[in-house]
C-alpha cells in the first residue's frame, strides 16, 4: 500500500465549477497535511496546510481533513483556467529509518475547461 | 517567489560521472530537504539537513550525499550517476526540522544523465 494515494486523473472540470481533489494516507500518526500546486516544468507551490480535523478556507480553496478516515481533500471553488495544474498531497510520516519526513502522493492532474 | 534558490537550472551528465547541486534556503530557515522527482511522479524524499547535520534520510543509496553550511545553504552530491538518476531535483527550506513545518521549494535543477 502506498503511503499517500491520489487519483492521478486527469480530472476535467468546467470553468466556474467546483474541483474536488482527494487524498488518503496510511500513517495514522501523521499530524501535518499540505496541498501543493505544480505547473508543468515548475516546482511545487504551497496552496494550503491543515493540521486539525475539519475545514480550512483560504480564498477559493478549502482543505478538509478527517484523521479518523485518514482522508484529506482540497476543494477549488469558481475554477479558473489558471488552476489547471497537478495538485500534490503531502503528509508527514515516519520513514523506515525512524526519522520524520514529508511524503508526497503522485499528484492529480486537473484541467479546467473554458 | 519563495526565496529559495537552486543552481544550476539544467545539467547534462553522462553515466558514471559525479554531480553537485546547490541550494540557498529562504531567509530565517535553518532546515533544507532534498527531493527527487521523476517524470509523472511525486517528489521523493532524499534527505534533510538541520544545523549542518543529516537529520533524516529516505530510501536512497549512499552515493547520494549532502552538506549544509553555516549559512544554511546546502549541496546535494551524486556519485556514479545512473540513467535512472535523470529527474528534477528539488530543495525545500523550512524553519523546523522533520516534516511538520511548511516546506518551501526552490525552482529545481533538471538533471539529465545520458
Amino acid at each position: 500500500q502506498k503511503e499517500v494515494e491520489q487519483n492521478s486523473g486527469p480530472l476535467s472540470v468546467p470553468e466556474g465549477a467546483i474541483a474536488s481533489l482527494n487524498c488518503t494516507y496510511s500513517d495514522r500518526g501523521s499530524q501535518s497535511f499540505f496541498w501543493y500546486r505544480q505547473y508543468s516544468g515548475k516546482s511545487p507551490e504551497l496552496i494550503m496546510s491543515i493540521y486539525s480535523n475539519g475545514d480550512k478556507e483560504d480564498g477559493r480553496f478549502t482543505a478538509q481533513l478527517n484523521k479518523a478516515s485518514q482522508y484529506v481533500s482540497l476543494l477549488i471553488r469558481d475554477s479558473q483556467p489558471s488552476d489547471s495544474a497537478t495538485y500534490l498531497c503531502a503528509v508527514n510520516s515516519i520513514s523506515n529509518f525512524g526519522n520524520e519526513k514529508l511524503t508526497f502522493g503522485t499528484g492529480t492532474r486537473l484541467t479546467i475547461i473554458p | 517567489e519563495t526565496g529559495v534558490t537552486q543552481s544550476p537550472t539544467h545539467l547534462i551528465k553522462t553515466r558514471g560521472q559525479q554531480v553537485t547541486l546547490r541550494c540557498s534556503s529562504q531567509s530565517g530557515h535553518n532546515t533544507v530537504s532534498w527531493y527527487q522527482q521523476a517524470l509523472g511522479q511525486g517528489p521523493q524524499f532524499i534527505f534533510q539537513y538541520y544545523r549542518e547535520e543529516e537529520n533524516g534520510r529516505g530510501n536512497f543509496p549512499p552515493r547520494f550525499s549532502g552538506l549544509q553550511f553555516p549559512n544554511y545553504s546546502s549541496e546535494l552530491n551524486v556519485n556514479a550517476l545512473e540513467l535512472d538518476d535523470s529527474a528534477l531535483y528539488l530543495c525545500a527550506s523550512s524553519f523546523i526540522a522533520g516534516g511538520t513545518d511548511t516546506q518551501y521549494f526552490g525552482p529545481g535543477t533538471r538533471l539529465t544523465v545520458l
